[in-house]
């Protein structure tokens, strides 16, 4: 079946550390998206990338890195420079652009002690 | 003032009840979509609507573009409906609301 694989479920790193959260889809979507998820606060936009080779800046960029050197592939790599990094972390990818054909993965738990 | 605004936070009924979640947005839309988050954190995709109303087996969504209002209905519920449901709009981006957790008690 097809959808988006998120790993880990659950990750703990250390303060200082960077760390690269994994997400892949084998749905032949164009379009890849990564949110961040606080409590009592909605989905905000990290990173997102229509086209392999291609991202764009979403609201909270700062601190993060990601590449789409694969169109079914798009890791996000949480940097020491993001000073508030444990959060909840959500991969999704659409058929083209927002708002179309949206697939959400299981997101990765990330605690950073 | 969030562009997407959700209500009721939390929502406790009674097995059987009928559900209504409510979403408000004030931004320019092209479609409204409504997710279920489950405890482990996973999203799945209900609706996107852009007029008039959907439905999917004891879920309804409908949406009035001229309130800019969107409302989730969920018939004869059951404890397996427990979850966080979130609404988000849709133009240039997806804005999310904050979500609204339903606890169903048998």
């Amino acid at each position: 079946d097809g959808g988006i694989t998120q790993s880990p479920k659950y990750l703990f790193r250390k303060e200082g550390q960077n760390v690269t959260l994994s997400c892949e889809q084998n749905l032949n979507h164009d379009a890849m998206y990564w949110y961040r998820q606080d409590p009592g606060q909605g989905l905000r936009l990290i990173y997102y990338s229509q086209i392999v080779n291609d991202f764009q800046k979403g609201d909270i960029a700062e601190g993060y890195s990601v590449s789409r050197e694969k169109k079914e592939s798009f890791p996000l790599t949480v940097t020491s420079a993001q000073k508030n990094p444990t959060a909840f972390y959500l991969c999704a990818s659409s058929t083209r652009g927002f708002g179309y054909g949206y697939t959400f993965g299981s997101g990765t738990r990330l605690t950073v002690v | 003032k969030n562009e997407v605004e959700q209500s009721p936070q939390n929502l406790t009924a009674q097995e059987g009840e009928f559900i209504t979640i409510n979403c408000s947005y004030s931004v320019g839309i092209s479609a409204l979509h409504w997710l279920q988050q489950h405890p482990g954190g996973g999203i799945v995709s209900l609706f996107m609507l852009s007029s008039g109303k959907k439905k999917h087996g004891r879920l309804i969504a409908t949406i009035n573009i001229q309130e800019k209002h969107s409302s989730l209905h969920i018939t004869a519920s059951h404890p397996r409906d427990s979850a966080v449901y979130i609404c988000a709009a849709s133009n240039e981006k997806l804005t999310f609301g904050t979500g609204t957790r339903l606890t169903i008690i048998p």
